[in-house]
């Protein structure tokens, strides 16, 4: 069965540095991977989206992220972060485009002045 | 115009009461979801229907009836709540296999 591991269940940063929220996966099939954002009491928004393509993945909001088969990673980082960006981002898998996805537990981002 | 839509908003109830979420998808996908979200943030698939017909049904008690009338609508029934009810519900929708589209939650309170 498929899993996911986020590490670091808080991330926090300055404005304008590097992001980088990690993502470890685990597929017995080639999986299918993404990266949602949850702004405080609102819903999911996809971020971005790996399904076999490109393994280098752009998002909405300047995020992107690589699929790393060998390291069963997924990571997403944005180049300068943005007081905007503070929430909660979740990685997620489904097995080969299963509609069974499997989210780990959160990666919450606080972004200081 | 709201993709995928929940009612109510919020939902405060006593134990051992009745209660229905409603979950409505205009974007014509032909699979939706319902996901709990509880304290910890942690999301958890509950169940996912196919065209009306129940395709995934994780390990939830059965006071939990989840039941769609057309494609566009799922609603899901909770009956005898009970205080570890108590979670965020989000429903979704996907056109089989591509992503998945979230609404913005029922927060549910147990009293």
């Amino acid at each position: 069965a498929q899993s996911v591991t986020q590490l670091g269940s808080h991330v926090s940063v300055s404005e304008g540095a590097l992001v980088l929220l990690r993502c470890n996966y685990s597929s017995s099939v080639p999986p299918y991977l993404f990266w949602y954002v949850q702004y405080p009491n609102q819903g999911l928004q996809l971020l971005l989206k790996y399904t076999s393509a490109a393994t280098l993945v752009k998002g909405i909001n300047g995020f992107e992220a690589e699929f790393k088969k060998s390291e069963t990673s997924f990571h997403l980082t944005k180049p300068s972060a943005h007081m905007s960006d503070a929430a909660e981002y979740f990685c997620a898998v489904t097995e080969g485009g299963s509609e069974k996805l499997v989210f780990g537990k959160g990666t919450k981002l606080t972004v200081n002045p | 115009d709201t993709a995928v839509s929940q009612t109510p908003k919020y939902l405060v109830t006593q134990m051992g009461n009745d209660k229905s979420i409603k979950c409505e998808q205009n974007l014509g996908h032909d699979t939706m979801y319902w996901y709990k979200q509880d304290s910890k943030k942690f999301l958890k698939i509950m169940f996912s229907y196919n065209n009306k017909e129940l395709i995934i049904n994780e390990t939830v008690p059965n006071r939990f009836s989840p039941k769609s009338p057309d494609k566009a609508h799922l609603n899901l029934h909770i009956n005898s709540l009970e205080l570890g009810d108590s979670a965020v519900y989000f429903c979704a929708s996907s056109q089989s296999g591509s992503e998945q589209f979230f609404g913005p939650g029922t927060r549910l309170t147990v009293l």
